[in-house]
């Protein structure tokens, strides 16, 4: 079955202890990406990634960190969670290329930080 | 500044009464336009791509229609399970790796 999924779904946190949050598929996709979304604000794009080794900025970046050491992994990092880093988070995969655009989403990831 | 907007904020319709979603948007090139179905603490679920003006989408109760400045996602005699947030995002011939989300429609459907 294809899927995409995240760890933890839940967490709570203190403000400077970090974390990361993993997220792993198993439709050989090449290109991940990170999402934030906030009331009123929706999705927000924090980081992409191509293929291995290829990440790249979205509108969102400040105060994550990403790596993409293998096709199936995308970590999310947080090497110093502050409050405002409060929200619900979801990876995404896609195939790369003309026509490929349909987006998987994860099950979600919510944040809380003290 | 690229941009999406969707309205109305949140719609609640009775059983049965049709009615539509907007996704307007200022975008520099538009490379396709997506249409997602995000149900409470899930993350959302893919439902149509439009890539040009005058092209049309559907799925059983929905269908979905692109023009040079907004899109429309028609609901044609709802039911309560339709109930849920629908999200609209665009991708840029300019960065197709960028995907802009607007903030969604919340619709819920009376029985």
């Amino acid at each position: 079955e294809a899927q995409v999924t995240q760890n933890p779904r839940y967490l709570i946190t203190v403000t400077g202890k970090k974390l990361t949050v993993t997220c792993s598929q198993n439709m050989n996709h090449e290109y991940m990406s990170w999402y934030r979304q906030d009331p009123g604000l929706g999705l927000r794009q924090i980081y992409y990634s191509m293929n291995v080794e290829v990440t790249d900025k979205g509108d969102v970046p400040e105060g994550y960190k990403v790596s993409r050491k293998e096709k199936r992994n995308f970590p999310l990092i947080l090497e110093s969670p502050s409050p405002n880093q409060t929200s619900l988070y979801f990876c995404a995969t896609r195939l790369a290329g003309v026509g490929a655009d349909t987006q998987y989403f994860g099950p979600g990831t919510r944040l809380t930080v003290l | 500044e690229d941009q999406v907007t969707q309205s109305p904020e949140a719609l609640r319709l009775q059983e049965g009464e049709s009615s539509s979603l907007n996704c307007s948007y200022t975008v520099s090139g538009l490379r396709g336009l997506f249409w997602y179905r995000q149900d409470p603490g899930k993350g959302p679920e893919f439902l149509f791509t439009l890539y040009s003006a005058g092209e049309e989408k559907e799925k059983e109760r929905l269908k979905a229609t692109l023009t040079k400045k907004e899109s429309f996602l028609h609901i044609t005699a709802p039911k309560p399970e339709d109930s849920a947030t629908y999200l609209c995002a665009v991708q840029l011939y300019s960065s197709a790796s960028k995907i802009i989300f607007g903030s969604g429609t919340r619709l819920s459907i009376r029985p």
